[in-house]
């Protein structure tokens, strides 16, 4: 059974690029979340995706979108990138279809903005 | 809305002594509540998890938690830390329907020293 994959593992950029995260879901599960973790902060819960369709999302702008595949992979899109968006970014899947979602995470992706 | 709250921001202990961490929440309706460690530039694992039945849960690494519904806590416990253990400690949350939408706290950072 393989985990939940993300890459790139580091990144930098520049203020107002764009960025594109991309995770691999844990065989079986078909339910993505994408987490923000800010320096010293917990994550903060951005959106989730089933079966290819936004399922809920927190408190961040647009700028911010997303993607779910058909083998349930996903991509985390951030636009006109700023400072405060310097994070680690988590993906984490978990199997939809059951009473609970208990959420398998990856190693993350950590963006710097310059 | 939901919010956690983890009353301790740093836990210093020496191995082989007793630890707890403090987690409160706040929540008009059911929930499902989680430990999550992070370990230096990794990802999140999940340590136990609440979902209904026993308020006494066990999860792995000898880590323990109880849910106690009248205080709204949901503390972990270790009756004898191991240096492994040093890392940072998160307590989640989320609403019975919600499953991937998971509310954390700022974390706790357990030190253990030899």
């Amino acid at each position: 059974e393989t985990g939940v994959t993300q890459s790139p593992t580091h990144l930098i950029k520049t203020r107002g690029q764009q960025v594109t995260l991309r995770c691999s879901s844990q065989s079986g599960h078909n339910t993505v979340s994408w987490y923000q973790q800010a320096l010293g902060q917990g994550p903060q819960f951005i959106f989730q995706y089933y079966r290819e369709e936004e399922n809920g999302r927190g408190n961040f702008p647009p700028r911010f979108s997303g993607l779910q595949f058909p083998n349930y992979s996903s991509e985390l899109n951030v636009n006109a990138l700023e400072l405060d968006d310097s994070a680690l970014y988590l993906c984490a899947s978990s199997d939809g279809t059951t009473g609970a979602n208990v959420l398998t995470f990856g190693a993350g992706s950590r963006l710097t903005v310059l | 809305a939901q919010s956690v709250t983890q009353l301790d921001s740093q836990v210093p202990v020496f191995e082989e002594a007793p630890v707890e961490l403090r987690c409160n929440y706040s929540s008009s309706v059911s929930v499902y509540l989680f430990w999550y460690v992070q370990y230096p530039n990794q990802g999140l694992q999940l340590l136990l998890k609440y979902l209904s039945g026993s308020t006494l849960v066990k999860g792995i690494n000898g880590f323990e938690a109880e849910f106690n519904k009248s205080q709204t806590s949901f503390h972990l416990r270790k009756p004898s830390v191991h240096i492994s253990d040093t890392a940072e400690y998160f307590c989640a949350v989320s609403h019975y329907n919600q499953g991937g939408k998971l509310i954390f706290g700022q974390g706790t950072e357990l030190s253990v020293k030899p």
